[in-house]
């Protein structure tokens, strides 16, 4: 069974410019979670989308959305970016909703905003 | 507020001595504990975890410890290797609520 993918694996983007993510859960999982992991900061929550809603959202500005099509898949949106946005963000998927052992994390994406 | 605290950046231990790592937590309603292991350029993946009605988890070399009336809990492993240098995160979650993560420690096994 493949793993969760994230796409790109690495990515610079220049302040003001926006980015998209992509994340493919495990065939089977409805629950897609997003994560952003920064030096120092952990592992802070995004949103969780379930069966294409978002059923969880963390403290991020408004510049942070997703969405979560039909066939489970997931994008992240990071508009106008800031230099304090350089993190890796990680995908996670789950069979069902706040699953916490059953969270299967992808390699994630690192962005690099200059 | 960081409700899952874990007060160590990093932790050195050599080769076949205990690994104690450590995690506190502020929010009573959390019920059950996890902690996960990630190597650099992967994601973070899934190691044991205890639910709130228990004390102690074993599995293999790793062992998590509950102390509810602290609001703390161990991640014990013995005996160390080489292959263990990772960082650990600890995490809490009550409900259907997403997992929260503790900033995490980066152990060292030196041989």
């Amino acid at each position: 069974k493949a793993g969760v993918t994230q796409t790109p694996r690495y990515l610079i983007k220049t302040r003001g410019q926006q980015v998209t993510l992509s994340c493919s859960p495990i065939s089977g999982h409805r629950s897609v979670s997003w994560y952003q992991q920064t030096p120092g900061q952990g592992l802070q929550f995004l949103f969780e989308y379930f069966s294409e809603t978002q059923r969880n959202k963390g403290n991020f500005p408004g510049r942070f959305s997703g969405r979560q099509f039909s066939n489970s898949r997931s994008e992240m949106n990071v508009s106008t970016l800031e230099l304090g946005d350089s993190a890796l963000y990680l995908c996670a998927s789950s069979p069902k909703q706040g699953a916490g052992e059953k969270l299967f994390f992808g390699s994630g994406t690192q962005l690099s905003v200059l | 507020d960081q409700q899952v605290k874990q007060n160590s950046p990093s932790l050195s231990v050599q080769e076949g001595r205990i690994s104690i790592l450590n995690c506190d937590y502020t929010n009573s309603m959390f019920d059950y504990f996890l902690w996960y292991k990630k190597y650099p350029a992967e994601g973070p993946t899934f190691l044991i975890s205890i639910s709130s009605i228990k004390d102690k988890n074993e599995d293999g070399r790793f062992t998590v410890f509950l102390n509810k009336s602290a609001k703390h809990l161990s991640l014990h492993i013995v005996p160390s290797q080489p292959g263990d240098s990772a960082v650990y995160f600890c995490a809490a979650i009550t409900g259907n609520t997403p997992l929260v993560f503790g900033k995490g420690t980066r152990l060292s096994v030196i041989a």
